[in-house]
């Protein structure tokens, strides 16, 4: 397995526009969270869904920001419409199991600068 | 509702001195906690987890439930140390927050030659 993958790895966008990071866990991991980094604010945890199914979703700042998961191997995160204050790194992991000490694996992030 | 407190954004070291990353959390129930390192240009990764009171290059870390605390320790930092961790909580089943898991705001080690 190749691990989470994520796309793009960079994207530069004008404020205002629409932007869709995209995910792809580990087959068979059964949950999958989004995650904004930022040096302000660290590692905050955006949604994180359980068999594609959104649990927890309060981390999303605004309506802005949403989150799909629509198959067990796929995922998005949509702002629209982009503001500069958004410019951060997202990334998206995934974990097999919700306890029992199972690690988390992540993906390289998508760096999201928006001018 | 679950909560990681890292105090230091950054802490500096000379090279085989002790380090001690601190760790505070809120969770109202019996939490799995972890420790997770992200090296330069590398992904973020699981360095150790409580129940397995592991000790992983030389980093322990030891949960302390009266204090709510989970340092990161290790006797002689290294120069390879350098990166920025993360302590990490995790809701265990029966509780609330199930498998939600939750990160500090991260602290960067600089181990100096």
């Amino acid at each position: 397995d190749a691990g989470v993958i994520q796309s793009p790895r960079h994207e530069v966008t004008e404020m205002g526009q629409e932007v869709t990071l995209r995910c792809k866990p580990i087959s068979g991991h059964d949950y999958l969270f989004w995650y904004r980094q930022t040096m302000m604010r660290g590692l905050e945890l955006l949604i994180y869904f359980n068999n594609n199914v959104p649990i927890d979703d309060s981390g999303m700042p605004e309506d802005r920001f949403s989150a799909k998961m629509p198959n067990a191997s796929f995922s998005t995160l949509k702002i629209q419409p982009s503001e500069p204050r958004d410019s951060a790194v997202y990334f998206c992991a995934s974990r097999a199991g919700g306890g029992m000490n199972t690690e988390a694996f992540f993906g390289q992030g998508t760096r999201l600068t928006v001018v | 509702a679950q909560r990681v407190t890292q105090p230091e954004k950054l802490l500096s070291v000379f090279k085989g001195a002790p380090v001690e990353l601190k760790c505070n959390y809120s969770y109202s129930g019996s939490p799995e906690l972890f420790w997770y390192v992200q090296y330069s240009r590398q992904r973020l990764q699981l360095l150790l987890r409580h129940i397995s009171r592991e000790s992983i290059k030389g980093f322990t870390a030891d949960l302390n439930k009266g204090e709510t605390s989970f340092h990161l320790k290790k006797p002689f930092a290294q120069e390879e140390d350098s990166a920025m961790y993360y302590c990490a909580l995790s809701g265990r089943a029966g509780g609330t927050s199930y498998g939600k898991l939750t990160f500090g705001q991260g602290t960067i080690l600089t181990v100096h030659p």
